[in-house]
């Protein structure tokens, strides 16, 4: 089965210092991963979806980035953190041809202070 | 870009009540439609999914959903919650694969609480 990989489970960080969320994927080969944002009473916002190696589509003009540097791998990143960034982010994918249920990783909170 | 309502944001019931989860989308084609469901301190895990055919789609747990195309809605239903249904819900969208676009949306998600 397929399972995600996300560390750190819980984050804090001080504002303008930099970030890099890791997802990592097992169980299944090329597929759509993404990262969203779940902010208190907001739902899971998409910031971020990939469908392979170096393609990445972006949903909202942020102060993070994404990059998928292998197949089963994805990252959220920042330069410069700021307080408005402090968030549940939250890596999913959808794994293979026809397979549309999505799993998910364990989630990281962050605090940005 | 398609998106997602969920009206309702939290849903207090008693044990036994009915349950009905409003969730609409906006997307003019084909679309996969999806509710899945986060108890507390655990990852989202899918209840029920639809991709075509009987509208009506039944799901673990006793949960079911029925899309409505023309109204655009795709409601979560359980005639009898139990205590252990407490948790957030979330219902989601992606467009059909015949479509060149991946993404996958969510609702903001409705908490349901039920009192034993």
């Amino acid at each position: 089965s397929q399972t995600i990989h996300q560390w750190p489970a819980t984050l804090v960080q001080p504002v303008g210092s930099p970030l890099s969320l890791e997802c990592t994927v097992e169980g299944t080969s090329n597929p759509n991963l993404y990262w969203y944002r779940q902010a208190a009473g907001r739902g899971l916002q998409l910031l971020f979806y990939s469908v392979g190696i170096g393609q990445i589509s972006s949903e909202v003009p942020q102060n993070l980035s994404a990059s998928r540097p292998q197949d089963r791998q994805f990252i959220l990143s920042s330069k410069k953190l700021l307080l408005s960034d402090s968030g549940f982010y939250l890596c999913a994918g959808l794994g293979g041809t026809g397979n549309t249920e999505a799993f998910f990783g364990q989630g990281t909170r962050l605090t940005v202070v | 870009a398609q998106s997602v309502s969920q009206h309702n944001h939290h849903v207090i019931l008693s044990e036994a009540a009915s349950l009905e989860l409003g969730c609409n989308y906006s997307y003019g084609g084909t679309v996969n439609l999806f509710w899945y469901v986060q108890y507390p301190g655990q990852h989202l895990q899918l209840l029920l999914k639809y991709f075509s055919g009987d509208p009506l789609v039944k799901g673990i747990k006793g949960f079911e959903a029925e899309f409505i195309k023309s109204k655009f809605s795709f409601n979560l239903r359980k005639p009898s919650v139990q205590w252990s249904d407490t948790a957030e819900y979330f219902c989601a969208v992606m467009p059909g694969i015949l479509y060149n676009n991946n993404d996958m949306r969510f609702g903001a998600g409705t908490r349901l609480t039920v009192k034993p």
